[in-house]
């Protein structure tokens, strides 16, 4: 069973506003959230993250916010920007495993 | 620059013959892990090592194994591959287990025909 889901796999902005990427949870247990970022042929890169005690935490134009109530994380990209164009993965860690638990990604495209 | 290796970046296999993918970091890092990335599922724990010398599984072990003899290296070994194997392999690592940022290789495109 998927425990970290993100349930759009694609979204498109127009650059300038503002992208919201979207990720929920099931395990209660996991205490760190982060969100990597992908370009095509290359490995993902560690973008921004947040802890379960916190409910935002903000990086230049990326701010992530966490609702533990809704197990609900999101990650909003403002002002975005055609360099933004990725796949963004939401992570969890923790849990039973204590490894890094990924949900299936978001192909974010941001148009000029 | 440093960081992680993976080699090769890619590789058709014929189904039944082995490989191994390898892994190579210069971090110093305690942690490694194997990665499959597969369209709508996701990046899937595959195996993982906490240290030199100890392995352990992840969600999808069946059909791999691996060895951590040292600290930089981290082979993936598909003893006999299978189509469903066909994917994209990233190798990563952290400081120390359950330490949260990771950081990934390039990644090797595996096509299992």
């Amino acid at each position: 069973d998927q425990q970290v889901k993100q349930n759009s796999p694609s979204l498109s902005v127009q650059e300038g506003r503002i992208s919201i990427l979207n990720c929920d949870y099931t395990n209660s247990m996991f205490d760190y959230f982060l969100w990597y970022k992908k370009y095509p042929a290359e490995g993902p890169t560690f973008l921004i993250s947040i802890s379960s005690i916190k409910d935002k935490n903000e990086d230049g134009r990326f701010t992530v916010f966490l609702n533990k109530s809704a197990k609900h994380l999101s990650l909003h990209i403002v002002p975005s920007q055609p360099g933004d164009s990725a796949v963004y993965f939401c992570a969890a860690l923790g849990g039973n495993t204590g490894k890094l638990i990924f949900g299936q990604g978001t192909t974010l495209q941001v148009k000029p | 620059t440093a960081g992680i290796t993976q080699a090769p970046t890619s590789q058709i296999l014929a189904a039944g013959r082995s490989m191994t993918l390898r892994c190579t970091q210069d971090m110093r890092h305690n942690a490694m892990y194997w990665y499959r990335q597969d369209l709508g599922l996701g990046l899937r724990l595959i195996h993982y090592s906490n240290t030199a010398g100890t392995t352990g599984k992840g969600e999808v072990p069946d059909g791999y194994s691996v060895s951590r003899a040292n600290t930089d290296d981290f082979p993936l070994t598909l003893a006999s591959a299978v189509p469903s194997q066909t994917s994209v392999y990233f190798c990563a690592s952290s400081e120390q287990e359950g330490n949260t940022e990771a950081f990934f290789g390039q990644g090797t495109r595996l096509t299992v025909v």
